[in-house]
């Protein structure tokens, strides 16, 4: 079945160091992709999303290029703050009305 | 933006008790809503799919006469984790599904923590 596989934390940087996490994906067809963010205490946000290939996904200095030829989604951003200390989900969804499957999700703290 | 919330935040009852979770989306009508659980350092896993309506739709391995689920409104559903045991102990996630024209986007609520003593 279709299923999202990503990077295991959790991962710790310094401010201003650059981010990758990685995500990769099965499914059959062609999926939109997501990243969604969860802050501590909060509920999930929806970082990013891309929805065909070679798209680029983009929101708050972070970016993930949907790259089917890898089936990767990988998250980057050059120089990460504190406040983005979070666990990061990478997710596939085959269309608007079904349903999101989610990776088992990356915890990312950041030292000052 | 879309908002979504849950009531109440965290609950701790006995074993055997029956606990319910509230799911509002606060400024739009949302059709569809979906309860999902997530266990401390894991992803969510997708419960059930609450419409407007009509019955909930489960996914496999769940149990419905044990997660009752009600989507009375188009802006509120429940989840009732009836005779509530230890293992039931998780977070619990609602997002509603808003309706658009490009794309149906989910929002999420911030989650309910249920701990059965």
């Amino acid at each position: 079945g279709d299923s999202v596989t990503q990077m295991e934390g959790p991962v710790t940087l310094s401010e201003e160091a650059f981010l990758t996490i990685n995500c990769t994906y099965t499914a059959t067809g062609y999926p939109s992709l997501f990243w969604y963010v969860q802050y501590p205490g909060e509920g999930l946000q929806l970082l990013l999303k891309a929805t065909k290939a070679d798209d680029k996904g983009s929101n708050k200095g972070f970016e993930a290029t949907y790259r089917k030829e890898t089936t990767s989604f990988h998250l980057e951003k050059g120089s990460v703050q504190v406040s983005d200390s979070a666990v990061y989900f990478c997710a596939l969804s085959k269309s608007s009305a079904s349903k999101i499957i989610f990776g088992s999700g990356t915890r990312l703290s950041i030292r000052p | 933006g879309a908002v979504v919330s849950q009531h109440p935040s965290w609950v701790i009852c006995k074993s055997g008790t029956s606990v319910k979770i509230e799911c509002r989306s606060l400024d739009f009508q949302a059709t569809t809503m979906f309860w999902y659980r997530q266990f401390p350092k894991q992803s969510l896993m997708l419960m059930a799919t609450s419409n407007e309506g009509s019955k909930a739709t489960y996914e496999q391995g769940v149990e419905k006469d044990k997660f009752l689920i009600n989507h009375a409104s188009l802006t509120l559903s429940t989840l009732t984790v009836t005779s509530a045991h230890p293992e039931d102990s998780s977070f619990y996630i609602c997002s509603a599904r808003r309706l658009a024209v490009l794309y149906n986007e989910q929002f999420f609520g911030p989650g309910t923590r249920l701990t059965v003593l």
